[in-house]
């Protein structure tokens, strides 16, 4: 069973960079032809896509990456096969980034170059991280 | 940017009721790319139905999706205490993907 667990410092520091981990068991995130990606939720509100990494072992465009545009100049998200993690940076944090981070598997379908079609299922339990001095 | 907007905001129902939870697109959720999540408190979300009308894995036959175009529901058919939550759409149409601002389905 695939199984997702976020990780990394719970406090940041207003203009540091976020980062948090996510590691995979139950299956290799080699599997071919899947999106990993991030969503955030800040207290109280709904859910906001972050970004997508796509891998696949037999594609030119593995470690194509796909953010949403109000992140985009802040953010980064990389994968290691060696690990069976993928991880998310967020520098120039504020307070509005304060908010409960989630990793999770994009499924569906993938559309080579491209953000391809994707639900996310399943998900990390979420970790929270709050930027305040 | 696609925009889904969820109704109601709140709906107060009583365990064995039917309850009808609606996500309406500022635009046509193309080849029908929706999914609906549960998320209970202190949880992730959790996949529910995925292309508008297949329930994932492990989801009740009790919750079923629906719709096409712009307009599009999630019914849960009898209400089990367990089921009382909080519910997102998605869209997987195109960049950025989006979510509603959910529904919270209360005990009545």
């Amino acid at each position: 069973q695939l199984q997702l667990q976020e990780s990394g410092p719970g406090l940041v520091r207003p203009s540091e960079t976020l980062s948090l981990t996510c590691t995979v068991s139950g299956d290799s995130i080699s599997s071919n032809n899947y999106y990993w990606g991030w969503i955030r939720q800040p207290p109280g509100k709904g859910l906001e896509w972050i970004g997508l990494i796509f891998y696949s072992g037999s594609s030119v465009f593995s470690g194509l990456t796909f953010y949403n545009p109000s992140l985009e100049s802040r953010v980064a998200i990389s994968l290691d096969t060696s690990t069976n993690q993928f991880s998310l940076r967020l520098s120039s944090a504020t307070a509005a980034d304060t908010a409960v981070y989630y990793c999770a598997r994009g499924t569906g379908q993938a559309v080579p170059a491209a953000i391809g079609h994707n639900w996310f299922d399943p998900w990390g339990q979420g970790t929270q991280v709050t930027v305040s001095s | 940017e696609i925009v889904l907007t969820q109704s109601p905001g709140t709906l107060s129902l009583s365990p064995g009721d039917g309850a009808t939870l609606s996500c309406r697109a500022s635009q046509s959720v193309t080849s029908n790319y929706l999914a609906w999540y549960q998320q209970k408190p202190g949880q992730a979300p959790r996949l529910l139905i995925y292309g508008a009308s297949s329930r994932a894995t492990g989801s009740p036959d009790r919750f079923s999706g629906s719709g096409s175009g712009a307009d599009f529901t999630l019914t849960i058919s009898r209400l089990e205490p367990e089921d009382f939550a909080v519910y997102y759409c998605q869209q997987y149409v195109s960049s950025p993907y989006t979510f509603g601002q959910g529904t919270k389905l209360e005990i009545k």
